[in-house]
């Protein structure tokens, strides 16, 4: 599991409440990712962290902020939660010493009514 | 960025049948390429990769084949079984990010 988890792994809230969800990792591994996965979308990147304080956004994260304040932790907030970002979130880890091998946590569901 | 595409969305397989999924992608920055299992409400597990400078990977009854002119790669199982049934997912690696294909939902029948 490369010591990955995430919290909550079920959340249900309601459309224009602020959501932070968590990931955290036991194996100071620099590269963090957040990813949703929506049926005929596969994974998509919402934002990546290549080190402390030090992040980049991926290819749909309008409406989501990340932090990484530590190297352990990397939150992803949903500002002012809509509908359209209910989804299921994985967060995954980089094992650089196997390459370049991403393994996932085991996955946040979100619903937004 | 890269745009990885996917086929096909959905394949049948006999147990004992062979399983190929097919996967394009757009950049020839791209240089790793792993591939995912992924059962009903678990997490992607990493199933088998192969990098830029192989053709070809095999680990028991999975393989990977890598064709770097045409830009498209592919996972082979062979003799299935009723547990490789999941959704499969291809994805480029092209420098810090990773570009996924859309899945493959692969049943095998016993």
């Amino acid at each position: 599991d490369a010591g990955i988890t995430q919290s909550p792994r079920h959340k249900v809230t309601e459309t224009g409440t602020p959501v932070t969800l968590r990931c955290h990792q036991t194996e100071n591994h620099r590269y963090m990712y957040w990813y949703r996965q929506d049926p005929g979308h596969g994974l998509r990147l919402i934002h990546y962290s290549y080190g402390v304080k030090d992040t980049d956004k991926g290819e749909v994260s309008d409406g989501y902020s990340v932090s990484r304040s530590k190297t352990e932790d990397f939150l992803l907030t949903l500002e002012s939660a809509t509908s359209s970002q209910t989804s299921v979130y994985f967060c995954a880890i980089r094992r650089e010493l196997d390459g370049e091998t991403q393994y996932f946590g085991p996955g946040t569901r979100l619903l937004v009514l | 960025g890269e745009n990885v595409e996917q086929h096909p969305s959905t394949l049948s397989v006999q147990e004992g049948d062979s399983a190929v999924i097919k996967c394009t992608y757009s950049d020839s920055a791209s240089n790793y390429f792993p591939w995912y299992k992924q059962e009903l409400g678990k997490r992607p597990q990493l199933i088998i990769d192969i990098r830029s400078n192989v053709g070809e990977k095999k680990d028991q009854r999975i393989a990977v084949t890598l064709n770097k002119t045409a830009k498209h790669f592919s996972l082979h199982i062979t003799e299935t079984q009723p547990e490789d049934s999941a959704v499969y997912f291809c994805a480029a690696q092209k420098g810090r990010q990773f570009y996924f294909g859309t899945g493959t939902s692969l049943t095998v029948i016993p």
